[in-house]
Order: structure tokens, then C-alpha cells, then sequence
């Protein structure tokens, strides 16, 4: 079965920019969370979905947002790109919601703001 | 605000040595647990995860936690190092008092020859 896909892999902005990244989950899972990795503040939860509901929420601004389709697939955005926003941003997929359900991480967008 | 503290950033061992990374949640009601590990460049691989089925829980490449809710802990060992252990670990905690995956700050596995 294949893994957690993220696309793309390595991306370059500018600051004021907006980005647009993509999850794609192992197959048959229907809840996708975002992560936001950096050397300073380590792994922080960005939001879960789970059958195209936001489910939960971090403690993030309004500039990040996401959403889920219909085939489980998700995409999240950030708008008018700070420098702060370069990071490792982490996809995980599980099959539910459910606490003790495994969460299966893709690897990464490395997003860079110049 | 529940946290996760995995105490030592950087832990170096020898090969062969027994390896030991330590894990302490702080809710009133155990969460549930997990070990996961970060390769240069790479997501997040789960090495085991504690559902109150057992205390001590077995993973994957020779790892294994054990919780111990008189300490809130849930420290993560492995009897003999391995070169290819070198990573980041990362502790984990769900459930109980926390609503959402939180990971503690992670920990630098440095295996030395």
C-alpha cells in the first residue's frame, strides 16, 4: 500500500506570497492533520480533518487554512508568507479520528521564505 | 497547558550500549503514548504506541517503552545500540487530557563507534 504522499517536496516564496501545499492519504484512511516542524519551536499541530470537517485547530492565525475532499486528499494554504512560515510542514494520515488510531507521516514539504 | 517533556536533547551512546531516551507527560489522566523516529529528510515513523493493553510495549528495530503511571512516564529503550539507530525521536501523547497529537521536543540519538 502506498504511504502519505506531499507534494510538492521543496518549495522557495517570497514574503507576501501565498502557498498552496497537498496531502495525499494511504488509501482507505479518511483523517489527514498538518504539522508545522522548525528547529525553534519543534512539532506543532496545525488542524485534523477528517471526512472534509475540520476537526480540530492549533493555535495558528487565520493566514494558515486547510481543507479536505471528498477522496480524503487535503491541501493547506497559507497566505501573505512570512519569514516565520519556513518549515517543515508534516502530512499524516490515520484511519479515524480516534486517539489511539496510529497517525502515518509523510515526508514533508520543506517550504523556504525568502 | 498538557505537555510533553523528553528530557535531553541530545543523548550520544556507544555501539553496542543500551540506549534510553526519557519521556514525562503532565496530564492528570494518562493520554495515550507513542514513539516515534525522524530520519535526515523524512517524515515521522511510529516506533511503538501505549493503549493501556499492556505496560510495557514492544516496537519495531529492538525499541521498547515502558509506562509507568506512578512517574508519568513512558521512556524508551533498547538494550544494544546501533549505528542506524542515529535519529530524532520524538514522544507523543493523545487522549486523557490532550485533544490532539502533541509531541515533546525530541531527542538526538547520536550512536558513536
Amino acid at each position: 500500500k502506498a504511504g502519505v504522499t506531499q507534494t510538492p517536496r521543496y518549495l522557495i516564496k517570497t514574503r507576501g506570497q501565498q502557498v498552496t501545499l497537498s496531502c495525499s492519504p494511504i488509501s482507505g484512511h479518511r483523517s489527514v492533520s498538518w504539522y508545522q516542524q522548525t528547529p525553534g519551536q519543534g512539532l506543532q499541530f496545525l488542524f485534523e480533518y477528517f471526512s472534509e470537517t475540520q476537526r480540530n485547530k492549533g493555535n495558528f492565525p487565520g493566514r494558515f487554512s486547510g481543507r479536505q475532499f471528498s477522496n480524503s486528499r487535503s491541501e493547506m494554504n497559507v497566505s501573505t508568507l512570512e519569514l516565520g512560515d519556513s518549515a517543515l510542514y508534516l502530512c499524516a494520515s490515520s484511519l479515524a479520528v480516534g486517539d489511539t488510531d496510529t497517525q502515518y507521516f509523510g515526508p514533508g514539504t520543506r517550504l523556504t521564505v525568502l | 497547558a498538557q505537555s510533553v517533556t523528553q528530557l535531553g536533547s541530545h543523548v550520544s551512546v556507544s555501539e553496542g550500549a543500551l540506549v534510553l531516551l526519557r519521556c514525562n507527560y503532565s496530564s492528570s489522566v494518562p493520554p495515550y503514548l507513542f514513539w516515534y523516529v525522524q530520519y535526515p529528510n523524512q517524515g515521522l515513523q511510529l516506533l511503538l504506541k501505549y493503549t493501556s493493553a499492556a505496560t510495557l510495549v514492544k516496537g519495531i528495530n529492538g525499541f521498547e517503552a515502558e509506562f509507568k503511571k506512578s512517574e508519568t512516564s513512558f521512556h524508551l529503550t533498547k538494550p544494544s545500540a546501533h549505528m542506524s539507530d542515529a535519529a530524532e525521536y520524538f514522544c507523543a501523547a493523545r487522549g486523557g487530557g490532550y485533544n490532539k497529537l502533541i509531541f515533546g521536543a525530541g531527542t538526538r540519538l547520536a550512536v558513536h563507534p
